[in-house]
């Protein structure tokens, strides 16, 4: 079983729509969660963080985190064309030797008009 | 904040080159930063992670004398491709952390293109 796994996509929904992402890890007692999104031929950019079981609204962006089921996810309001790219969800495992958070492989997002 | 450059952004050279790739936190100081490679349509894949003043933690598979990473101070660290190849061209991206369980930001990235 993959450290963090999410859907490879691609998923497609219409422009004006809601967009939910998701993601599971594997390790109970992680910490701290986040989503990166990725345009076709540039690095990561951090759109997201969350540390608490629940929700965490950021604009059209909302993150959701369920620690008992270990999933989160983030939704995104009112799709426009440009959020179309690649969404990375990232984990901080609990192991204290860990210094580096674990990646999914990402989903594809399109938006169509 | 939580600016993250670095240099150069794309690189084209012969092969048998070495190439410095530089990756600094602006406004922040970095405990640790880490060395991604990703080939096109493909995910990201973790070389090293480094630590201000001691040495790289190489991941499995990745040379460590092929690949010198130095970070000597918390602004700055440097990826030297070492006698570059043209198996080694690829997309080269940085990122910082200033703690553990902080965000990991990332720098534009290096695109490598060894002739």
């Amino acid at each position: 079983q993959k450290e963090v796994e999410q859907n490879s996509g691609p998923l497609s929904v219409p422009e004006g729509a809601i967009a939910s992402l998701n993601c599971t890890y594997s390790d109970r007692g992680s910490q701290s969660f986040f989503w990166y999104r990725q345009y076709s031929g540039k690095s990561p950019e951090l759109i997201m963080f969350i540390y608490s079981n629940g929700d965490k609204e950021d604009g059209r962006f909302t993150a959701q985190l369920n620690k008992a089921s270990q999933y989160v996810s983030l939704l995104i309001r009112d799709s426009q064309p440009s959020d179309s790219a690649t969404y990375l969800c990232a984990v901080n495992p609990p192991y204290s030797s860990a210094s580096k958070i674990i990646f999914g492989s990402g989903t594809r997002l399109s938006i169509r008009p | 904040g939580a600016v993250v450059s670095q240099h150069p952004s794309r690189v084209i050279c012969k092969s048998g080159t070495s190439v410095k790739i530089e990756c600094r936190s602006l406004d922040f100081q970095a405990t640790t930063m880490f060395w991604y490679r990703q080939f096109p349509k493909q995910s990201l894949m973790l070389m090293a992670t480094s630590n201000e003043g001691s040495k790289a933690t190489y991941e499995q598979g990745v040379e460590k004398d092929k690949f010198l990473i130095n970070h000597a101070s918390l602004t700055l660290s440097t990826l030297t491709v070492t006698s570059a190849h043209p198996e080694d061209s690829s997309f080269y991206i940085c990122s910082a952390r200033e703690g553990m369980g902080q965000p990991q930001h990332f720098g534009d990235g290096t695109r490598l293109s060894i002739l």
